[in-house]
C-alpha cells in the first residue's frame, strides 16, 4: 500500500455527465500528478501541482477537463459533458520534489462513459 | 520517434528463465529514469530506479546506456509470481513521467 488513495474506485456515468474524482496523496509529498491510462497504453500525464499550484498541463487536458488542489493536500479532478474517450482508469501519483522524485501511484479511478 | 519505446510482448518463458526488457527514449536530457510493475486492472507499482551505475536488487538488475539512450531490466530466475506488465518510465520535460506502452510477461510453470 503506497498510501495514495482515489475516489470512488469505479465510475459510470452516461455520456454529457460531469464527473468528480478525488485523490488523497501520501501525506508529506507536496507534488500530486494525474494521469490516464487506457488499455494497452502506459499511463499519459494530464498535470501536476506543486504543493496548491498547478505547474504544468498536458494538451491531452481538454478544455472539459479541470484539476484543483485547493489546500495543497488532496486534489479534484471533474471532467464536464462526458464523452466515450473519456473511459480510462485515472491514475493519481504524489511525490516529494527531490532532485529524482520517485512518483507513488494511488490505486486508480475506472471511468466508464455508456 | 515516440519519446518511450518498449519491446512489444508478450514475453512467455518457463519458471527459472532469465529474461531481459529494453526500453529506448528520446529526450537526452532525462535525468531519472524508473521500471514500474503493473498487475491486471491494478494501478503502476514501483520496481526500481534505473541509476547510471546500474543497480540491483536480487533476481532484478536494471541498467542504463545514456549513449544509446536505453535502459533494461534483467530478470532472473523468473517466478511465477513475476508474470505482470512491465513499465519503463522516464522524466519528462513537465516534472512528469513518460511511459512506455509496458511489456508483458507471463511465466508459465
Amino acid at each position: 500500500d503506497t498510501g495514495v488513495s482515489q475516489d470512488p474506485r469505479h465510475k459510470i456515468t452516461k455520456r454529457g455527465q460531469n464527473v468528480t474524482f478525488r485523490c488523497d496523496p501520501i501525506s508529506e509529498h507536496n507534488r500530486l500528478y494525474w494521469y490516464r491510462q487506457t488499455l494497452g497504453q502506459g499511463p499519459e500525464f494530464l498535470t501536476y501541482f506543486q504543493n496548491e499550484a498547478q505547474l504544468e498541463k498536458s494538451r491531452l487536458l481538454s478544455d472539459r477537463f479541470s484539476a484543483e488542489r485547493p489546500k495543497g493536500s488532496f486534489s479534484t479532478l471533474e471532467i464536464q459533458r462526458t464523452e466515450q474517450g473519456d473511459s480510462a482508469m485515472y491514475l493519481c501519483a504524489s511525490s516529494t520534489s527531490g532532485n529524482t522524485d520517485t512518483q507513488y501511484f494511488g490505486p486508480g479511478t475506472r471511468l466508464t462513459v455508456l | 520517434r515516440k519519446e518511450v519505446e518498449q519491446d512489444p510482448g508478450p514475453f512467455n518463458v518457463p519458471e527459472g528463465a532469465t529474461v531481459a526488457f529494453n526500453c529506448t527514449y528520446s529526450n537526452s536530457a532525462s535525468q531519472s529514469f524508473f521500471w514500474y510493475r503493473q498487475d491486471c486492472r491494478k494501478e503502476p507499482k514501483l520496481l526500481m530506479s534505473v541509476y547510471s551505475s546500474g543497480n540491483e536488487d536480487g533476481r532484478f538488475t536494471a541498467q542504463l546506456n545514456r549513449a544509446s539512450q536505453y535502459i533494461s531490466l534483467l530478470i532472473r530466475d523468473s517466478k511465477l509470481s513475476d508474470s505482470a506488465t512491465y513499465l519503463c518510465a522516464v522524466e519528462g520535460s513537465q516534472g512528469n513521467l513518460i511511459f512506455g506502452k509496458g511489456t508483458k510477461l507471463s511465466v508459465k510453470p
